[in-house]
């Protein structure tokens, strides 16, 4: 069964700080791999795609990361900011199908 | 612009009532969805279409219903055998299972 799974299920930092989000998956056969990110009360938006070749990619203070070999992807958020509180959640694509895997997210809170 | 247009955004529906949650779109994306997702846990499917006129359960269809009748319109019934609706419900669509776009999603909650 495809299951994607992430790590820390929430975090709490203070603004200004860097943080890592981490995201594990069995998902076969794999086709792309995204983080979205979810404000509290609306619908999630695409941060970042990540194919199977690619092991970085940065989206401005966003760096997201892919190791096929392990199958571990971690998305990096530089500096963060106020407006970095939000769910961000991992989604495996699956080659030839319409259904992409979700995890549950990673709940940030971003302190003054 | 293009995007995706979810109705009502806010839904109270008395216990033994049918509502229907409308989803449009003007992407002309092919494939279309809609999750549900209750605090603290992850979008889970409800149903999805690839095309017009036809659809497919996701994980958790039972207590709802669906039709796509036209590519634009991919509208949500939640029915009476739904026993717990309380929920957030998203609708998205993507070209081919790729990028999904999401609506701002509607909040139903059973009196």
């Amino acid at each position: 069964k495809n299951q994607v799974e992430q790590s820390p299920q929430s975090l709490i930092i203070l603004e200004g700080k860097n943080c890592t989000l981490q995201c594990n998956y069995t998902v076969s056969p794999f086709s792309n791999l995204r983080w979205y990110k979810q404000d509290t009360g609306r619908g999630p938006v695409s941060l970042t795609i990540m194919t199977f070749s690619e092991n970085t990619k940065s989206n401005g203070r966003y760096t997201a990361t892919l190791d096929a070999d392990t199958k571990q992807s971690s998305l990096h958020i530089t500096a963060s900011q106020l407006s970095d509180s939000a769910s961000y959640i991992c989604v495996v694509e699956s080659g030839g199908s319409y259904i992409p895997t979700f995890g549950r997210g990673t709940s940030l809170i971003v302190h003054p | 612009d293009g995007g995706i247009t979810q109705s009502p955004k806010y839904l109270f529906r008395k216990e033994g009532q049918n509502v229907t949650l409308s989803c449009e779109q003007n992407l002309n994306h092919d494939a279309m969805y809609w999750y549900r997702q209750d605090p603290g846990q992850g979008l889970r499917l409800i149903y999805y279409s690839q095309i017009v006129n036809d659809f497919q359960k996701g994980d958790i269809a039972e207590g709802y219903s669906v039709s796509r009748e036209k590519k634009e319109s991919f509208p949500l019934t939640v029915t009476s055998a739904q026993k717990n609706p309380t929920a957030f419900y998203l609708c998205a669509s993507s070209i081919d299972g790729g990028e999904l776009f999401f609506g701002e999603g509607s909040r139903l909650t059973v009196l």
